[in-house]
């Protein structure tokens, strides 16, 4: 059964500062992951899709990565700013082609002034 | 462009009550999901769609039903609320499975 871990639970860091999100799951064997970013008493904004045959994705400031062969992925944030507070998540779709989607349960970023 | 729309945002039930959220996007995607959210256990898919007038289960469906008659909507239904479904539930939809998912605010549902 795929599991989907995120850790830390917690993470708060001085705007400016570079900071990495890591994702692990324990079946390799993925159709893609999503990084996703979550404010307070909203839904699920998609940062980041990563198909499994690629190595990474980026957009602005964000830049996610995938080893599928370890089990993990990160999302890398440059240039902290405190807008950047939220809860990310990330999901894996199992190759199985079912099309859905496991969770992790998030990690809570709070970038300081 | 509304995207992803969930109604009602809030609601309070009593324990047997029974109530159906509805979930609308407009955006002509096949795939529609209903979530629940709960402290500490991320997101767990309940039911899902991969068309019109289909339906299949995730992984936590028991107690809830789903219909997709129309394209653009995807009911949840609880026919007899227990204590142990208030959550957070979120529809999410989605033209593929590689592509990005587009969520709905969620809905805030409350069994006492």
């Amino acid at each position: 059964k795929q599991e989907v871990t995120q850790i830390p639970a917690a993470l708060s860091v001085p705007e400016g500062e570079n900071l990495v999100l890591n994702c692990s799951f324990t079946d390799s064997a993925i159709y893609n992951l999503q990084w996703f970013r979550q404010d307070p008493g909203k839904g699920l904004t998609s940062l980041l899709l990563i198909q499994s045959s690629q190595r990474e994705q980026t957009s602005g400031r964000l830049n996610a990565s995938l080893d599928k062969s370890s089990g993990r992925s990160t999302l890398y944030i440059a240039a902290s700013q405190p807008g950047d507070s939220a809860t990310y998540l990330c999901a894996v779709s199992p190759a199985s082609g079912t099309y859905k989607y496991i969770f992790g349960t998030g990690t809570r970023l709070k970038v300081l002034a | 462009n509304a995207g992803v729309t969930q109604t009602p945002k809030f609601r309070v039930l009593k324990t047997g009550q029974s109530m159906t959220l509805l979930c609308a996007q407009d955006m002509n995607h096949e795939y529609m999901y209903w979530y629940r959210q709960d402290p500490g256990m991320g997101l767990r898919l309940i039911h899902y769609s991969v068309g019109e007038g289909t339906t299949a289960k995730g992984e936590v469906p028991d107690g809830y039903n789903v219909s997709r008659l129309k394209k653009q909507n995807f009911l949840l239904g609880l026919e007899s609320a227990a204590p142990s479904q208030t959550s957070v539930y979120f529809c999410a939809s989605t033209i593929g499975p590689e592509r990005p998912q587009h969520f709905g605010d969620g809905t805030r549902l409350s069994i006492l």
